[in-house]
């Protein structure tokens, strides 16, 4: 069965800076689709950005970009230049092709100082 | 372009009522997924749903039934509801590389 493993339950940063948030995952599968997630706190999940399993480059959305590393497999968040509203629990998550299993971590609170 | 919608928001129950959150989406999804959330945690599977007519149970499926009659609806089912069964619950639908997209979810409270 796949796992997500979120090994930060917490995180922190000051505005402008840089953090990055761990994911890694286990799948005995090659084909697969890995997710952000964040949820504020309205409750409501917002997909972050999101990562093919067979694309080799690393996806990015302006502020946020992940370093997928399939081999290894371990798929991280960087957040670039920080804003308060960035203040949220983010999920990592995995689907597996067929979509039968989508799979959450447990989650890291990241919270934004000025 | 609505997404996927769940009513009600808020719902309180007395101890082994029994209740039907609805969920819809018009995205064409064949994919649908009922989660519950704990408070400081993640996201539990409790039931998915390939298409309409075909559902399997996820993690947490016992005291819930679900049903797929369209590709649109996919109502999850609460019989004799418990303490334990407090939580906020996410109905989503997917569409494999477009990742899944959520409701609003409901917060459950048994009393």
């Amino acid at each position: 069965a796949q796992t997500v493993t979120q090994s930060q339950p917490e995180m922190s940063v000051q505005e402008a800076e840089t953090v990055t948030l761990s994911c890694t995952y286990d799948t005995s599968e090659s084909d697969y689709y890995l997710f952000w997630y964040k949820q504020p706190p309205s409750r409501q999940m917002i997909l972050v950005i999101r990562q093919e399993a067979y694309k080799q480059q690393n996806a990015t959305e302006n502020r946020f970009s992940v370093n997928f590393q399939k081999a290894a497999k371990s798929f991280s968040l960087k957040i670039s230049d920080s804003q308060l509203g960035d203040a949220a629990m983010y999920f990592c998550a995995y689907l597996n092709q067929a979509g039968t299993a989508l799979i959450f971590g447990k989650g890291t609170t990241l919270s934004v100082s000025s | 372009n609505a997404g996927v919608t769940q009513t009600p928001k808020f719902r309180i129950l007395k101890i082994g009522q029994s209740m039907t959150l609805q969920c819809t989406q018009d995205m064409n999804h064949n994919y649908m997924y009922w989660y519950r959330q704990d408070p400081g945690m993640g996201l539990k599977l409790i039931y998915y749903s390939v298409g309409a007519g075909i559902t399997d149970k996820g993690e947490v499926p016992n005291g819930y039934n679900v049903s797929r009659s369209t590709t649109e609806d996919f109502p999850l089912r609460l019989e004799l509801a418990a303490p334990s069964q407090t939580s906020v619950y996410f109905c989503a639908s997917s569409y494999g590389p477009e990742g899944a997209f959520f409701g609003q979810g409901t917060r459950l409270t048994v009393v």
